[in-house]
């Protein structure tokens, strides 16, 4: 089955330096979506990629879709105590009833 | 709008027992799903029903587990008997369509515990 390759495991930063974490899949995915999730919660969405090359931003968050549809990558930039979570990836394949499937996760740590 | 609701919040049970899990998705939305969340892991699909259909059960253990969506609307899940490793967080997701990946709202999950 596909498998999601999420990089890295956990970062530790401070308060304001900027944050990168990337997927990558060993097969074609036609939705990219990162989501966070905080502990005790369930996951939220952050941003959802649609095109191959697109880049969409939400706020202080950016995103990509790679242009090979298998990979991408999420920025947070002048990171903040409240950044600190579990951010997934997932990608959604629109030939198998649309299912998500998520990559191990980076958990990321904010120093104030 | 109200998110879509699980209960219970938390459960610990010797295995071999059994346990239900309830979900409550958000109004309107026809397509629910059961998510499996080991600690340290992604979210895994266990089930995907369309109304009251099931779409997608292929990870299911059905040997052990089973899920129920009558009426089409709130949805139960069970696992009997439970192992060690169906230690996790359940998750119940619901979306208004099947493509709307965007669209899912998840809920906060059970964390199930077994002994």
């Amino acid at each position: 089955g596909q498998q999601l390759n999420q990089s890295p495991q956990s970062m530790f930063i401070q308060e304001g330096e900027d944050v990168s974490m990337n997927c990558t899949s060993s097969s074609i995915f036609n939705t990219w979506l990162w989501y966070k999730q905080d502990p005790g919660e369930g996951p939220v969405l952050l941003i959802a990629l649609y095109k191959a090359g697109e880049l969409t931003s939400n706020g202080r968050l950016t995103a990509q879709f790679g242009t090979t549809r298998k990979d991408s990558f999420l920025n947070i930039s002048a990171s903040i105590p409240s950044d600190v979570g579990i951010y997934f990836c997932a990608g959604q394949d629109g030939g198998s009833n649309y299912k998500l499937t998520f990559g191990k996760g980076t958990l990321l740590t904010v120093n104030p | 709008e109200a998110g879509v609701a699980q209960s219970p919040r938390y459960k610990i049970i010797e295995k071999r027992q059994s346990v239900a899990f309830w979900c409550n998705p958000i109004s309107g939305h026809a397509t629910l799903y059961w998510y499996q969340q080991i600690l340290g892991q992604g979210p895994k699909l266990l089930i995907q029903f369309q109304n009251n259909g099931v779409v997608d059960d292929s990870q299911l253990p059905k040997d052990r587990f089973s899920a129920e969506r009558l009426k089409g609307v709130d949805s139960t899940l069970k696992i009997q008997p439970a192992k060690l490793e169906d230690s996790a967080v359940y998750l119940c997701a619901s979306s208004l369509e099947t493509a709307s990946g965007g669209g899912y709202t998840f809920g906060s999950g059970t964390r199930l515990t077994v002994v």
